[in-house]
């Protein structure tokens, strides 16, 4: 089955700063791509999604990056501010739609005043 | 449009009893999904249902176990409860099987004892 590794488990950053996560993915069938951000006592919000069609997609301060060749898809988040403090997770759907989301292991992002 | 409903959002129960979990998906949402969120394996996929049917299955024993009904409500339940079923359990509702973009509920905290 499909297997998501994320990188960093903890990112801290300034204020107005970028930060990027990083995800490799292992079945190549993989198609869909989204990012979530779980705040403390709430569900996973869908922040951002990117298909294999697509090798980049942008949101405001939001952008996903996928590289299908190389297996991997990144979050870049620019001008960061103190409500970006969280946990993202990044996760990958097979081929077909066939299985459920395959979630990495999550980022906690920090952001320094 | 109200978000996805997840009831009961807080458990308490011993070892040995068994749990019903429910959720609402969003309004004209037929697909149901649901995950197992722990600190020590992050989010897990149980199971999706789509026009009342169980579609996929995660790698989960059979004392997990769900359904859904014709209004797409979906009602999860764990028999034979164990301390390693305390978690997060989350629902997650997309439009159809394999449509991509799930969102998800705030949870039901469960805690075995």
């Amino acid at each position: 089955g499909e297997n998501v590794e994320q990188h960093p488990s903890t990112l801290s950053v300034q204020e107005g700063d970028s930060a990027v996560i990083k995800c490799t993915y292992s079945d190549s069938a993989s198609n869909y791509f989204p990012w979530y951000k779980q705040e403390l006592g709430k569900g996973p919000q869908l922040i951002i999604d990117i298909r294999s069609n697509v090798g980049e997609k942008k949101d405001q301060r939001i952008a996903v990056t996928l590289n299908k060749t190389a297996k991997h898809f990144s979050l870049h988040i620019t001008e960061t501010q103190p409500e970006d403090s969280a946990v993202y997770f990044c996760a990958a759907r097979g081929g077909g739609g066939a299985d459920g989301l395959t979630f990495g292991k999550g980022t906690h992002l920090i952001i320094q005043p | 449009k109200a978000g996805v409903t997840q009831t009961p959002r807080y458990l308490i129960k011993t070892r040995g009893q068994q749990v019903t979990l429910s959720c609402s998906p969003i309004s004209g949402h037929r697909s149901v999904s649901w995950y197992q969120q722990t600190p020590g394996q992050g989010l897990q996929f149980l199971f999706e249902y789509f026009s009342e049917t169980q579609r996929n299955k995660g790698n989960f024993p059979g004392r997990f176990s769900g359904r859904q009904f014709s209004n797409s409500r979906s009602e999860m339940n764990v028999s034979t409860l164990e301390l390693g079923d305390s978690a997060l359990y989350l629902c997650a509702s997309s439009l159809g099987q394999g449509a991509g973009e799930q969102f998800f509920g705030p949870g039901t905290r469960l805690t075995v004892l």
